[in-house]
């Protein structure tokens, strides 16, 4: 079976420019986590999709970040414009159940470096 | 808010040792899980923990949840390099008290000798 599939694993980017990634979770997962993680903080959840709709964003830094699941089977993660503090492996991660109990399972990551 | 602290913050055994990580909360703890983190990987769901006494096994590792002392403990028997990584506890509601996001600790890096 497939995992959870991030691209990409790798991006290095500019300081101002824009930044996609992107999650495919694992079919018939209802609630899909975007976390971020860093040496300092951890790992941090960004925001929480439940049924494609958006629960819990109280955990996106700023408006320089934005979320979409479009559908049940794909997410993206949007940094607008990037900026150095932005430099995490951002992880993305679904499971199955009500509200965000469960086993999650991760993704690989999305290694982000902006210079 | 609940919180999860782990001890250690980090730990290098030589290979074949016994080693303790405990993950300790701020708040009644009614269940938990251990995931492992390779370095430069995603999380990996190690087992979960759900009732107070609670104790598991998989291989070399085994897991305990002492719900009085609002702690688990993660025990890994005759370490090898393979065992090394981050080691995470993780908690979500209906199992924590004040939140209801899913919680990690702060993790263990943990470094094998051979």
């Amino acid at each position: 079976d497939a995992g959870v599939i991030q691209s990409p694993r790798h991006e290095v980017t500019e300081m101002g420019q824009e930044v996609t990634l992107r999650c495919k979770p694992i079919s018939g997962h209802n609630s899909l986590f975007w976390y971020r993680q860093t040496m300092m903080r951890g790992l941090e959840l960004l925001i929480y999709f439940n049924n494609n709709v958006p629960i819990d964003d109280s955990g996106m830094p700023e408006d320089r970040f934005s979320a979409k699941m479009p559908n049940a089977s794909f997410s993206t993660l949007k940094i607008q414009p990037s900026e150095p503090r932005d430099s995490a492996v951002y992880f993305c991660a679904s499971s199955f159940g009500q509200g965000n109990t469960g086993e999650l399972f991760f993704g690989e990551g999305s290694r982000l470096t902006v210079l | 808010s609940q919180e999860l602290e782990q001890s250690p913050q980090s730990l290098i055994v030589q290979e074949g040792k016994n080693l303790t990580i405990n993950c300790t909360s701020s708040k009644t703890l009614y269940g938990l899980y251990w995931y492992k983190q390779k370095y430069g990987e995603g999380l990996i769901f190690l087992m979960m923990l759900q009732k107070g006494g609670e104790e598991k096994s998989h291989e070399k590792i085994t897991a305990k949840l002492d719900e009085k002392k609002q702690q688990s403990s993660l025990h890994i028997t005759a370490s090898q390099p393979s065992h090394a990584g981050i080691y995470l506890c993780g908690a979500a509601p209906p199992w924590t008290s004040g939140t209801y996001k899913y919680i990690f600790g702060t993790g263990t890096r943990l470094k094998v000798l051979a």
